[in-house]
């Protein structure tokens, strides 16, 4: 089965404690990518892959890195969360033909 | 500047009614158009999508989408509600292009009501 899958779905943290939200697809994409989703705004760009080391800035990128060492793999990393970046994140996957963008489940991140 | 509007926040209706979600955009290129449902606590699922053709495009679960080019919409509709729709839906503009990135709408917040 096709899928995208986040970890974890749900985060409380701190303000300043790095974590990771990892994502992980099975479907062989080249382009990946993160959005975050704010109520009234929708879903936001942060970062987004072409290809295996290759990762490019979207629309909010402040305050995120992203890593592409593998191509299944696209981690997004917040080396110093703030409460600003509480938000619901998806990672998605991007078919070759079809812009269709296809979405994990969703990570919901608290920081306090 | 490529955006999408969706100018209704909420919108409810009565099981069995008809539905039409709005969604107006403006994109520099030929645009590809999609409409999302998001259900609570779930990721987003492609309900249907727009490259070219036939203006009219079906989608899953009874929806169904007009391009107007001239008005620069993309509104979804449905015939006949069911209380299972009640969820965010989000229209999206892109570029059918690899690496293309998709801006999305506010979102639309559709309620059943029974």
């Amino acid at each position: 089965e096709a899928q995208v899958t986040q970890n974890p779905r749900y985060l409380i943290t701190v303000t300043g404690k790095k974590l990771t939200v990892t994502c992980s697809q099975n479907m062989n994409h080249e382009y990946m990518s993160w959005y975050r989703q704010d109520p009234g705004l929708g879903l936001r760009q942060i970062y987004y892959s072409m290809n295996v080391e290759v990762t490019d800035k979207g629309d909010v990128p402040e305050g995120y890195k992203v890593s592409r060492k593998e191509k299944r793999n696209f981690p997004l990393i917040l080396e110093s969360p703030s409460p600003n970046q509480t938000s619901l994140y998806f990672c998605a996957t991007q078919g070759a033909n079809t812009g269709e963008l296809f979405f994990g489940e969703g990570s919901r991140l608290t920081v306090l | 500047a490529q955006s999408v509007t969706q100018p209704d926040i909420h919108i409810t209706v009565s099981e069995g009614a008809s539905l039409e979600l709005r969604c107006n955009y403006s994109y520099g290129a030929t645009p590809y158009l999609f409409w999302y449902v998001q259900s609570p606590g779930q990721g987003l699922q492609l309900l249907l999508k727009y490259f070219s053709g036939d203006t009219l495009v079906q989608g899953i679960k009874g929806f169904e989408a007009e391009f107007k080019r001239s008005q620069s919409s993309f509104n979804l509709r449905k015939p006949s509600v069911h209380w299972s729709d009640a969820a965010e839906y989000f229209c999206a503009v892109g570029a059918l292009r690899k690496g293309n990135k998709l801006v999305f709408g506010a979102g639309t917040i559709l309620r059943v009501k029974s």
